[in-house]
């Protein structure tokens, strides 16, 4: 049974480009939500999607967008790169139907490095 | 922001000795988790304790909820040089039909052989 699996590993890019992180759930999982997590700090919720839709986000700019797909795959897409989204983004997937017990699986996440 | 504070921000033990890791929270929660994570890879589930419950076991792993105080405590039994992580509390939220975590800033354990 694969767990949330997540690429690119690691990902380099510049100012002002734009980046796309995939991630595809836990088998049998319907929820993706992604996460931000600076270094030396916790995570921070950017947003989560549910049958296709955006359910909730974090205080995250609109250059954070995302997508999920039939599937339940999901992407994040980061606009006009800012030195400051340098970090390591996690993917997490859950089953809605567990409600607020449900516990979040998490993948092994994309480090990345804006120059 | 985030919701929950570790306390210690880091700690450092001898191989065999008990380690306690304390979070606060602000807001109602349904659920409380806590999550260790190595070298800045990604976050392996360690415990859930829901909101009506007071304490939880799991293996070396104790879990303490106290919502009158909004505080918890982890504790590790007979710790091990490979428990050295990061550990986060996460508080669980439900909002209208979804559900996020938020996270502590963790504490960092070290553990020595």
């Amino acid at each position: 049974d694969a767990g949330v699996t997540q690429s690119p590993t690691h990902l380099i890019k510049t100012r002002g480009q734009q980046v796309t992180l995939r991630c595809s759930p836990k088998s049998g999982h319907d929820t993706v939500s992604w996460y931000q997590q600076a270094l030396g700090q916790g995570p921070q919720f950017i947003f989560q999607y549910y049958e296709e839709e955006e359910r909730q986000r974090g205080n995250f700019p609109d250059r954070f967008s995302g997508h999920q797909f039939p599937n339940y795959s999901s992407e994040l897409n980061v606009n006009a790169l800012l030195l400051g989204d340098s970090a390591l983004y996690l993917c997490a997937s859950s089953l809605a139907m567990r409600g607020p017990y449900n516990e979040q699986f998490f993948g092994p996440g994309t480090r990345l490095t804006v120059l | 922001s985030q919701q929950g504070e570790e306390d210690p921000q880091a700690l450092s033990i001898q191989e065999g000795e008990n380690a306690t890791m304390n979070c606060s929270y602000k807001t109602s929660i349904n659920n409380l988790q806590w999550y260790r994570q190595n070298s800045g890879r990604g976050l392996v589930h360690l415990i859930l304790i829901r909101s009506n419950e007071r304490e939880k076991h799991s293996g070396r792993l104790r879990v303490t909820l106290d919502t009158s105080k909004k505080s918890s405590s982890l504790l590790i039994t007979a710790s091990r040089a490979a428990d050295t992580a990061s550990y986060f509390c996460a508080t669980g939220l439900r909002m209208d039909s979804s559900y996020k975590l938020i996270f502590g800033s963790g504490t960092r354990l070290l553990v020595r052989p």
